[in-house]
């Protein structure tokens, strides 16, 4: 199971952390990912961290402003975002990586996703 | 990081068939055999139901089926359901450990 939070309204040029907690598997065996979908749109790849935490790989969108991490001892994930602007208003939802110990991108469970509303 | 292209909508009548395209370029669909597929029924959780261009994880109805040629990925969704009512997206590697989905595509059944 996976479930976001600290989703809310924040205005533009400011920053957030989301945040999922993830149980029922061995969350330190496993890549994770954030997929983002703004209203009435696709989703979109946000970017991955490697099940160790030691790689990260993020969508152009977001480079350099947004930040994945992860805390193994507490199966959490995070995603700290710096200077938010209004087209980064979405859902965001957290998404396991298939792969043992490897990035696959097939995302075999999601969270229900946590709105983030980026206005002033 | 351009989305793949996927119609928006499709409908079918219970019991037909109907075929969902994935068009990408050499970098993503065309150069990996990593092309994904999810159902997604609004206000739940997405669902794997392909990977690796034709494969069918664990659970998931034979009813679906995924295929590709070049650069265009394609679900067919077979003996249509009311069930099937639901939002179908692509994603593909693009290299350099990213991905990238399609805009997804409103499947309706008659």
């Amino acid at each position: 199971q996976l479930v976001e939070s600290g989703g809310g309204v924040v205005q533009p040029g400011r920053s957030l952390r989301v945040s999922c907690a993830a149980s029922g598997f061995i969350f330190s065996n496993y890549a994770v990912h954030w997929v983002r979908q703004a209203p009435g749109k696709g989703p979109e790849w946000v970017a991955i961290i490697s099940y160790d935490g030691r790689h990260e790989s993020y969508a152009d969108s977001v480079r350099g402003r947004f930040t994945i991490s992860r805390d193994n001892a507490n199966n959490t994930l995070y995603l700290h975002m710096n200077s938010l602007r209004p087209d980064d208003t979405a859902v965001y939802y957290c998404a396991k990586d298939a792969g043992f110990e490897a990035a696959t991108g097939e995302f075999d469970y999601w969270g229900q996703g946590t709105l983030v509303t980026v206005s002033s | 990081q351009s989305a793949l292209t996927q119609p928006a909508s499709m409908s079918g009548s219970p019991g037909q068939s109907i075929t969902i395209s994935c068009t990408g370029t050499r970098s993503d669909v065309g150069g990996w055999h990593l092309v994904s597929w999810y159902e997604h029924h609004p206000g739940k959780a997405p669902k794997l139901i392909i990977c690796k261009d034709t494969q069918r994880p664990s659970g998931v109805s034979d009813r679906f089926s995924g295929s590709k040629s070049g650069n265009t990925a394609s679900l067919t969704i077979s003996g249509l359901q009311a069930e099937d009512e639901a939002d179908y997206y692509c994603c593909s590697y693009a290299g350099g450990s990213t991905w990238v989905f399609g805009g997804g595509t409103k499947v309706t059944v008659l």
